[in-house]
């Protein structure tokens, strides 16, 4: 069936780091890609998408491709901020929307 | 369109009672879900429907949950003789189509003593 597998966390980064956290989708079809993001004590939003392959989803400075030859979403930032510490889940659109287990970002000053 | 709304957002109950969740989604989207959280986890899904069709049940979900969402618009969450289990936070989200964006309400956290 449709999965997303997402890399485990927690991770910490000092501000102005590189980030990546990775996805890999497993799909029938052409599914829809998603980060969502939860700040600490809000509900999820949605961070990013891209609908097709090789599409680029990209908001605040966050990143993800569409990679249809690797199953892949990857989420990147060139230059983290205090203010990106968050739980960030990979998501995709199946016969339902089937969301990873979360990567845990903590950025420190 | 005040986006997607839940309620109770907090309910404590005891062992045994019988528990209820409303979700309003947005107004134009035909699409609803209901999911489950706990601590350190990524939504479960539980279900989800297609206007006031339920298309699809996780069939991890017990006998005691029930969803309905009778006219196509709010949706409700029955938890029958609830399990310390239970407890968790409970997040409706509503979408318009089968690959759009899920929109998600604050959701409700359930509290099972």
């Amino acid at each position: 069936g449709d999965s997303v597998t997402q890399m485990e966390g927690p991770v910490t980064l000092s501000e102005e780091a590189c980030l990546t956290i990775n996805c890999t989708y497993t799909a029938t079809g052409y599914p829809s890609l998603f980060w969502y993001v939860q700040y600490p004590g809000e509900g999820l939003q949605l961070l990013l998408k891209a609908t097709k392959a090789d599409d680029k989803g990209s908001n605040k400075g966050f990143e993800a491709t569409y990679r249809k030859e690797t199953t892949s979403f990857h989420l990147e930032k060139g230059s983290v901020q205090v203010s990106d510490s968050a739980v960030y889940f990979c998501a995709l659109t199946g016969n339902q929307f089937y969301f990873g287990t979360g990567t845990s970002l903590t950025v420190i000053p | 369109d005040t986006g997607v709304s839940q309620d109770p957002r907090h309910k404590i109950t005891k062992r045994g009672q019988n528990v209820t969740f409303r979700c309003d989604p947005i107004s134009e989207h035909n699409r609803l879900y209901w999911y489950r959280q706990t601590l350190g986890q990524g939504p479960e899904f539980l279900t989800y429907f297609q206007n006031e069709a339920q298309l699809e049940k996780s069939r991890l979900l017990s006998d005691r949950f029930s969803a309905e969402r009778p006219k196509g618009s709010f949706s409700t969450l029955e938890i029958q003789r609830t399990e310390q289990g239970d407890s968790a936070m409970y997040l409706c989200a509503s979408s318009l189509g089968a690959n759009g964006e899920l929109f998600f309400g604050e959701g409700s956290r359930l509290t099972v003593l």
